[in-house]
């Protein structure tokens, strides 16, 4: 069964940074690009780059370029999401999906992770 | 521009229609996904490529596109249906992804 497990909820002071983890299992995980997505409390989905697991190649949002950085370890089938100088307006649900290869559907969704940024 | 427009919002009583547009430039030369999200739960896919269905998701959704928009139709709306709905796409080279606003679709 094909499954994307995100780590836990996670709540940083402003300034810091915060590591969010992305397990697939029942896929070849090499096979798929993995983007990230974000959702502030009662807003709407944000996109926040992709990455190659295999290549580590990476695209980042332009607004977000030069604080998320986006990895990748093939052996543990994990992607991963940092995002650094964190402020209030980071506070939001993280999310990560498996884009289609050759496509840019996003057929596989992670259940989210909340991330609040409160001193 | 790779910005995707939606109306916030569409009430619709159950058994009739709902129409929910997506516009852009880039849609005369990407193809448009299409998401549904309930309270509390993570996207679902519910139609790729403009008009494919994913397996699964009720013939009751349909797309279609025409020009820079695109168009995601629920007919016979059930009570379920009820969530928010967001188009996605890409720039036009294919590098960055992009969101619609999302459109709340209320079941009346």
């Amino acid at each position: 069964q094909v499954h994307l497990e995100q780590s836990g909820a996670e709540v940083k002071k402003p300034g810091a940074s915060v590591k969010v983890s992305c397990k697939a299992s029942g896929y070849n995980f090499g096979d798929n690009d993995v983007n990230w997505v974000r959702q502030a409390p009662g807003q709407g989905l944000e996109w926040m780059g992709w990455m190659n697991p295999t290549t580590g190649n990476t695209v980042y949002a332009q607004r977000l370029q030069g604080r998320v950085t986006m990895t990748a370890s093939i052996s543990m089938s994990t992607a991963f999401m940092e995002l650094s100088r964190l402020t209030f307006e980071d506070t939001a649900v993280y999310f990560c999906a498996r884009e289609k290869s050759g496509d840019f559907q996003l057929d596989l969704w992670g259940q989210g992770t909340l991330v609040t940024v409160s001193s | 521009s790779s910005d995707l427009k939606q109306a916030p919002s569409v009430s619709v009583s159950p058994g009739q229609t709902a129409t929910i547009t997506c516009s852009g430039d880039a849609l005369s030369k990407q193809y448009v996904y299409w998401y549904q999200q309930k309270a509390g739960q993570a996207p679902v896919l519910v139609m790729f490529q403009d008009n494919e269905r994913p397996s699964g998701i009720p013939e009751r959704f349909s797309g279609s596109s025409s020009g820079t928009t695109v168009t995601l139709t629920i007919t016979g709306v059930q009570p379920e249906d009820e969530a928010d709905y967001y188009c996605q796409s890409a720039d036009t080279s294919g590098t960055y992804r992009v969101f619609g606003g999302g459109t709340r679709v209320t079941v009346l």
